[in-house]
């Protein structure tokens, strides 16, 4: 049974880079049906998808977020991360990883991390 | 791109039979048979109903089904019970390998 995991800093200054990881157990994190991705959710509100990453590095992003978002992997080490630059308290939020299932596109989110809630404030 | 539009609450008894619509335009759920539904309790992360408009993964009651006329993307709880409410997500591809989320329905259960 596929299990990913966050794990990050839970308290980031505004202006600062955002970082979280998400470790993956139970299954490839270089399986070519696949694409890993990263989804947020504001206290109370809705779910937002910021982007998703291939084995290989191919990527692809919100258009509202691109400017500040970088999703990279390191199958050595079976883990994707994410990198969200220039923070604001619009950005306090549970992050989510979760895998982003491919077939001949992106599909459906199936596995879903716990979520890790990171709060923006000097 | 704007998220879908979800109404904000819905409301049933146990037993009955609930539909929740999500609205979207040809640039998203009319344009594509890629259409999904999430289930979030409280404090809990997302748990997957449907993908692809209709389709259950394995191990999802078949109480929950989906159908997409038009521009309108439909998720039906029937038979609903207790542990039924929750929040309620649909998800949508839009082109270039992009997503959107509706803005998300809470559903109680009398």
């Amino acid at each position: 049974q596929l299990q990913l995991q966050e794990s990050g800093p839970g308290l980031v200054k505004p202006s600062e880079t955002l970082s979280l990881t998400c470790s993956v157990s139970g299954g490839s994190l270089s399986s070519t049906t696949s694409y890993w991705s990263w989804i947020r959710q504001p206290p109370g509100k809705g779910l937002e998808w910021i982007g998703s990453v291939y084995y290989s590095g191919r990527s692809y992003y919100n258009l509202s977020l691109k400017s500040r978002v970088t999703i990279s992997v390191d199958t050595s080490k079976s883990q994707f991360s994410l990198s969200l630059s220039s923070v604001t308290a619009a950005d306090t939020a549970v992050y989510f990883c979760a895998r982003h299932r491919y077939d001949w596109g992106l599909r459906e989110f199936d596995y879903w991390g716990q979520g890790t809630l990171v709060t923006v404030s000097p | 791109q704007s998220a879908l539009t979800q109404s904000a609450s819905v409301s049933g008894s146990p037993g009955q039979s609930i539909t929740i619509a999500c609205i979207g335009t040809n640039s998203d759920v009319g344009g594509y048979n890629h259409v999904s539904w999430y289930q979030q309790h409280p404090g809990k992360a997302p748990k997957l109903l449907i993908y692809d408009v209709t389709k259950r993964p394995s191990g999802i009651s078949n109480r929950f089904s989906g159908s997409k006329p038009g521009n309108t993307a439909s998720l039906t709880i029937s038979g609903l019970q207790a542990e039924d409410e929750a929040d309620y997500y649909c998800s949508s591809y839009i082109g270039d390998n992009t997503w959107v989320f509706g803005g998300g329905t809470k559903l109680t259960v009398l």
